[in-house]
């Protein structure tokens, strides 16, 4: 049973325009989601978390946007650059010193 | 600061061997530790979860085991490995920020 499920496998952005990248999560439990990049062959490293009492999260280029009634959240990277390149894991908990459930990840590719 | 590490990076092994991979954190005490593992198109698979010492909550049955002899000691082990091991596995460790801090992560050929 998939409790976070990012139902894009890919994604094509064109560099300088945003990228979005969606999460739907089941757990009515998760009070606490995070997102993390990873490159081929590294560990994933962390982008920005967000717990349930916010509806957004911003840190620089990356922001998170949570939506509890329609258990998604979705990451926005504005303005998208190659270096952006790499597959994007969701990520959630039930709270912050609970197990981490993970994404089946997507693949972004930013464009020239 | 704190530290992750995890080894070997790569290892190929024959089917029926063991199986033993090693992860230590270093600068945090009492973490909560976790075993990992990416497999084709099916994202990051959380195996092993354990929140102390001896603690050890297993999420999916199957041909492996994990142990945690000392605080930030994980221990990802395997009697007889089976073709469908392969992958690529990641030790992480995490506290009550909530946020889990990865190793390098150790890619597993079985043959």
């Amino acid at each position: 049973d998939q409790q976070v499920k990012q139902n894009s496998p890919s994604l094509s952005v064109q560099e300088g325009r945003i990228s979005i990248l969606n999460c739907d999560y089941t757990n009515s439990m998760f009070d606490y989601f995070l997102w993390y990049k990873k490159y081929p062959a590294e560990g994933p490293t962390f982008l920005i978390s967000i717990s349930s009492i916010k509806d957004k999260n911003e840190d620089g280029r990356f922001t998170v946007f949570l939506n509890k009634s329609a258990k998604h959240l979705s990451l926005h990277i504005v303005p998208s650059q190659p270096g952006d390149s790499a597959v994007y894991f969701c990520a959630a908990s039930a709270h912050r010193d609970d197990k981490i459930i993970f994404g089946k990840g997507t693949r972004l590719h930013i464009l020239p | 600061s704190q530290t992750i590490h995890q080894w070997p990076a790569t290892l190929v092994q024959p089917v029926g061997s063991p199986l033993s991979l090693e992860c230590t954190v270093e600068g945090t005490s009492n973490p909560n530790l976790y075993w990992y593992r990416q497999a084709a198109g099916r994202g990051l698979q959380l195996l092993f979860y354990s929140v102390g010492i001896g603690q050890i909550s297993s999420e999916v049955p199957q041909n492996l085991s994990a142990s945690r002899p000392q605080d930030r000691q994980f221990i990802l082990s395997s009697k007889k490995l089976l073709l469908s091991d392969s992958g690529f596995y990641l030790c992480a460790w995490s506290s009550q920020t909530g946020k889990a801090f990865f190793g390098q992560g150790t890619r597993l050929t079985v043959v």
